[in-house]
């Protein structure tokens, strides 16, 4: 149990297109999901946390009408990376965290951005 | 002062060994612990989870938690080569409402063949 999935895995795209990213809880209900950055041999950077029929929270330092979230039912979750350029490429992870599992957080598979 | 400190590593270990992780946290009133597992350029996978004091074990892995010295460590035992990756330790500080984990940067484990 506890499987999250993320699509796409992989994405190349031009630089001033926007990107949407999927998360899915798959055998369990999220009511909260949490999206990451990673880039290249550093740690997670939490972008923002989304909460199922209400507003994200963002981290600090991270542009809201950049990255726009959307956590429209309890299984599903999108980030939507608007207008990339090539600093955006990075490793967006997604997270849930399972109800009643004791704060235990499970992640996606990953979503490898490159905007050329 | 960082919340979540681990060493960076790399920790080298020979196949067979015990391999120690270490990870100390800032917030006493923390309540609960992760240790995670990344392989390079995947998502980090849970391994274990530790919420009282003392010892936790899994198959080859034992979490040990000390409160008091806000302290957490991981201990891998029978160390594989397959064992080699970034170990994350996470820790949900207390805050009294929302709960945000925070990770520390990750050990690098590579284990010797």
């Amino acid at each position: 149990g506890a499987v999250v999935s993320q699509h796409p895995s992989r994405v190349i795209c031009k630089s001033g297109t926007s990107v949407k990213i999927e998360c899915r809880s798959l055998d369990f209900q999220a009511t909260t999901m949490f999206w990451y950055r990673q880039f290249p041999k550093q740690s997670l950077m939490l972008m923002a946390t989304s909460n199922e029929g209400s507003k994200a929270t963002y981290e600090q330092g991270v542009e809201k009408d950049k990255f726009l979230i959307n956590h429209a039912s309890l299984t599903l979750s999108t980030l939507t990376v608007t207008s990339a350029h090539p600093e955006d490429s990075s490793f967006y992870i997604c997270s849930a965290r399972v109800f009643n599992r004791d704060n235990e957080q499970f992640f996606g598979p990953g979503t490898r951005l490159t905007v050329l | 002062q960082k919340e979540v400190e681990q060493n960076s590593g790399p920790l080298s270990v020979p196949e067979g060994a015990i391999a120690s992780l270490n990870c100390t946290y800032s917030d006493r009133g923390s309540q609960s612990f992760f240790w995670y597992r990344q392989y390079s350029g995947k998502s980090p996978e849970l391994i274990m989870s530790i919420y009282s004091n003392g010892d936790k074990e899994d198959g080859r892995f034992t979490a040990q938690l000390n409160k008091a010295s806000q302290y957490v460590s991981l201990l891998i035992r029978d160390s594989q080569p397959s064992d080699s990756a970034t170990y994350l330790c996470a820790v949900i500080p207390f805050s009294g409402g929302y709960q945000k984990v925070t990770f520390g940067i990750g050990t690098k484990l590579q284990v010797i063949p």
